[in-house]
Parts: C-alpha cells; structure tokens; sequence
C-alpha cells in the first residue's frame, strides 16, 4: 500500500459546525487529492494539492476549504457543515503523473444531523 | 469541463460468462483512461488504465479498449468468478489536468 491513513473514519456532528478531515500519507508523494462519493454521482474532486501550501479547487469545492503545511499532511475543512455535506470523503494520492494511478484511503463517512 | 457517462448501471452474469460496462466522455483533449474496482465498503482500487496512444490493453482476465473517433472506452472481464462482484468506476482525464472525471458507477453481480 502507498500508506495513506484517514481520519476518522466516522463522524456525526450537527449543521452549522466546522469538521476537519486528515489525510496523512507516509511516501513523500507531491500530488493529493480530497474526493467525495456519493450515490448516482460517483467520485468528484473537491480540492487538490501539488505541493506544500499549493492548493486548487476542484468541481464541488463550494463550503471547503483545504490546507497542506507539510508534505504528509492534507487536511479537508467544512467551514459550517450542511446536510448536503453528508458523504464518504476519499484521500488521494497519486502514484503517477499528476492525477493518475490514484490510490485512496480507506475513507471518512461523515454524517451531518 | 468532461462529461463521463457509463452504462449499464447495473449488470448480473454467470459465474464463467463475461461482462462488459461502456463508458464515454466528452472531452476529445482526455488521454489517460482508468478504471476503479470497489468493493462494499472499501477504497476504489485501480484495476487498469490505458492512455489514448493505445487502442487496447490486457491483464489476464481483464481488457480495456478505446476507440478515440468515437469517445468510448469499454472495460471487458472474461471467466467472471464470484470476486469480480463489486461496484467499477470509469474515469478520464487529459494530460496535466487537474482533475479525473468519474462515471457514476456499473454494479456487477456475479451469480455462482
């Protein structure tokens, strides 16, 4: 495994609240990338990194935000959650030229009440 | 921005039959075509890709072939076991692209 960790893996919280979601990884890769999943829409990208401190938006990047102060580290940051937030969130790096070979991470499922 | 759009949503075969989910995107700047296996309540797991310099690629019981003029990609599983079962993703890219864009998903069953 490229040794990618998630955390957490669950969360509940209530709208209106920030929610911060990390991704470590442990291969010193430059590119990594926040999706979510959800059903009939399959994975969109919602924020990515090509290095430390350099981060761009994706499709769906709308109500968060991310940031990368070390190389292993990407956090996803819901500013004041919402119940259109109430996903599966996916780190990802990339093992190849920037955006291919993806490998994820096990997953967040984050449910917002 | 890309548009993927994958078909059928939903397939059962045999166990030993093979299966075929069809893909196709919009954008004819995309050139790096992956697909993702997922398993119930796992990661999506890269299975095979092919870039648009290729027509057709093969590992073992899996193939992928492109046709560029028509902007579809097929992902082909011969001799279907049990463990095929999952949840696959196609996607597209193109080079330097920020972004891989995903079909909405092809359950595949297979029946033992």
């Amino acid at each position: 495994d490229a040794g990618i960790t998630q955390s957490p893996r669950h969360k509940v919280t209530e709208t209106g609240t920030p929610v911060t979601l990390r991704c470590h990884q442990t291969e010193n890769h430059r590119y990594m990338y926040w999706y979510r999943q959800d059903p009939g829409h399959g994975l969109r990208l919602i924020h990515y990194s090509y290095g430390v401190k350099d981060t761009d938006k994706g499709e769906v990047s709308d109500g968060y935000s991310v940031s990368r102060s070390k190389t292993e580290d990407f956090l996803l940051t819901l500013e004041s959650a919402t119940s259109s937030q109430t996903s599966v969130y996916f780190c990802a790096i990339s093992e190849g030229r920037e955006s291919e070979k993806l490998f994820f991470g096990s997953g967040t499922q984050l449910s917002v009440l | 921005g890309e548009n993927v759009e994958q078909h059928p949503s939903t397939l059962s075969v045999q166990e030993g039959d093979s299966a075929v989910i069809k893909c196709t995107y919009s954008d004819s700047a995309s050139n790096y075509f992956p697909w993702y296996k997922q398993e119930l309540g796992k990661r999506p797991q890269l299975i095979i890709d092919i870039r648009s310099n290729v027509g057709e690629k093969k590992d073992q019981r899996i193939a992928v072939t492109l046709n560029k003029t028509a902007k579809h990609f097929s992902l082909h599983i011969t001799e279907t076991q049990p463990e095929d079962s999952a949840v696959y993703f196609c996607a597209a890219s193109s080079a330097g692209a920020n972004n891989l864009f995903f079909g909405t998903g092809t359950r595949l069953t297979v029946i033992p």
